[in-house]
């Protein structure tokens, strides 16, 4: 079965630099949702999006921008890029009819030098 | 504020040996919970879930977990771990609504030994 993508797997920026972070869900799921992990600790919620508008927010940086186009798939951008931005970044997907199971992407490992 | 608790951060345990992973969620009128099992350098996989009805809840690869409404618990469970279990165990509760944004718990490393 098809899974959620997530591109590039991995990324190295300097400090200040932009990043952007993409995420393919499963064909037919109409909400994304992404979550940051920093080294040793949980994921966190950062922000999630349903139909193209977003859906709710965590504790995203003013920094960090989302949006998920007419194909569903989503994009993080990532600006002003600091050291304590390296972390795992999961991109999940699910229907939005009920409480649907998240199923979560491999992760985009970003390292910010 | 919603919260997950797992107490352990880390269990060591001998191959073939039964292990209990304990969870907690803050209460609230309607939750949905979750176990996902993260393997080093990968992404989050789905053990289980419970949405509603029966309060034991069958896995994959041979884990079970229960939902104990009055102590607020969903405890993951396997009668015998083998070396492959070896992982980091997230418990993560959501609690619908307009947003079906999961909160996880810290984390659990189940360290199996042989």
């Amino acid at each position: 079965a098809a899974g959620v993508i997530q591109s590039p797997r991995h990324l190295i920026k300097e400090k200040r630099e932009t990043a952007t972070l993409k995420c393919y869900p499963i064909p037919r799921h109409d909400t994304v949702y992404w979550y940051q992990q920093g080294p040793g600790q949980d994921p966190q919620f950062l922000i999630s999006f349903y139909e193209k508008m977003q859906s709710d927010k965590g504790s995203i940086p003013d920094r960090f921008s989302a949006q998920q186009f007419s194909d569903y798939h989503s994009e993080l951008n990532m600006s002003s890029l600091e050291l304590g931005d390296s972390a795992l970044y999961f991109c999940a997907s699910s229907l939005r009819t009920g409480q649907e199971t998240q199923y979560f992407g491999p992760g985009t490992r970003l390292l910010v030098l | 504020a919603q919260s997950v608790t797992q107490l352990d951060s880390q269990v060591p345990v001998f191959e073939e040996a039964p292990v209990e992973l304990r969870c907690n969620y803050s209460s609230s009128v309607s939750v949905y919970l979750f176990w996902y099992v993260q393997y080093p350098n990968q992404g989050l996989q789905l053990l289980l879930k419970y949405l509603s009805g029966s309060t034991l809840v069958k896995g994959i690869n041979g884990f079970e977990a229960e939902f104990n409404k009055s102590q607020t618990s969903f405890h993951l469970r396997k009668p015998s771990v083998h070396i492959s279990d070896t992982a980091e165990y997230f418990c993560a509760v959501s609690y619908g609504g307009a947003t079906n944004k999961l909160i996880f718990g810290t984390g659990t490393l189940l360290a199996v030994q042989p």
